[in-house]
């Protein structure tokens, strides 16, 4: 069974530019998450979606950032512009339920750096 | 909110020996636990959970404990091996809220 796709793995782009991060979930897996994490940190949570819905988008930058989750089965992330501080890696995960009920399945994560 | 902390950002042990890596969380409301393993370049990878009705639980060669009274978490890895090095993370949940993680503890294997 395949387990969290997420593409690109890596991104350089200059600062003021757009970038979109896609994630396809563990097939049946009703909640994804979006998480950010810095170097040297644990992941953060940018997004949390139930289905098509997001439930928890408390820590998402909405002046810069969006997603989406059409028909609720994979998501983009996107930046637009992006700023030197969004250097980071994106995780994206998923579950077969909310996040106390299981275990999370995280993808390998997309790598930005903006110059 | 949720906070997360671990006590030492790096631990080294020597091959074979086993290994404490410690965490404490501050809501006392939190009710599930989970470890995490991260080598370099890749996503977490989930090694073992609890939940707060339970103080041990053992998997292959590791065992969680929880303690609610202090609010403390720790994961032991017994004899560990080259594979076991990573960075390993602490995440508590409390009800239908979303995973919060510790910082991480660099787990160094020394041959």
């Amino acid at each position: 069974e395949a387990g969290v796709v997420q593409s690109p793995r890596y991104k350089i782009i200059e600062k003021k530019q757009p970038v979109a991060f896609w994630c396809n979930p563990i097939s049946g897996h009703n909640t994804l998450y979006w998480y950010l994490q810095n170097l040297g940190q644990g992941p953060e949570l940018l997004i949390r979606y139930e289905n098509e819905e997001a439930v928890d988008d408390s820590q998402l930058p909405k002046d810069r950032f969006s997603a989406e989750r059409l028909k609720g089965v994979d998501s983009t992330l996107k930046i637009q512009p992006a700023e030197l501080g969004d250097s980071a890696v994106y995780l994206c995960a998923s579950s077969l339920g909310s996040p106390n009920t299981g275990e999370l399945f995280f993808g390998e994560g997309s790598r930005l750096t903006v110059l | 909110g949720e906070s997360v902390g671990l006590h030492l950002p790096t631990l080294s042990v020597q091959e074979g020996d086993n290994s404490i890596i410690n965490c404490a969380y501050s809501n006392s409301a939190s009710d599930y636990f989970i470890w995490y393993k991260q080598e370099s370049g890749k996503g977490p990878q989930f090694i073992i959970d609890i939940r707060s009705n339970m103080d041990k639980r053992q998997g292959q060669r590791v065992t969680v404990l929880l303690n609610k009274t202090v609010k403390h978490l720790s994961l032991q890895i017994a004899a560990t091996q080259p594979g076991d090095s990573a960075v390993y993370f602490c995440a508590v949940s409390g009800g239908a809220d979303g995973l919060t993680f510790g910082k991480g503890t660099h787990l160094i294997i020394q041959p």
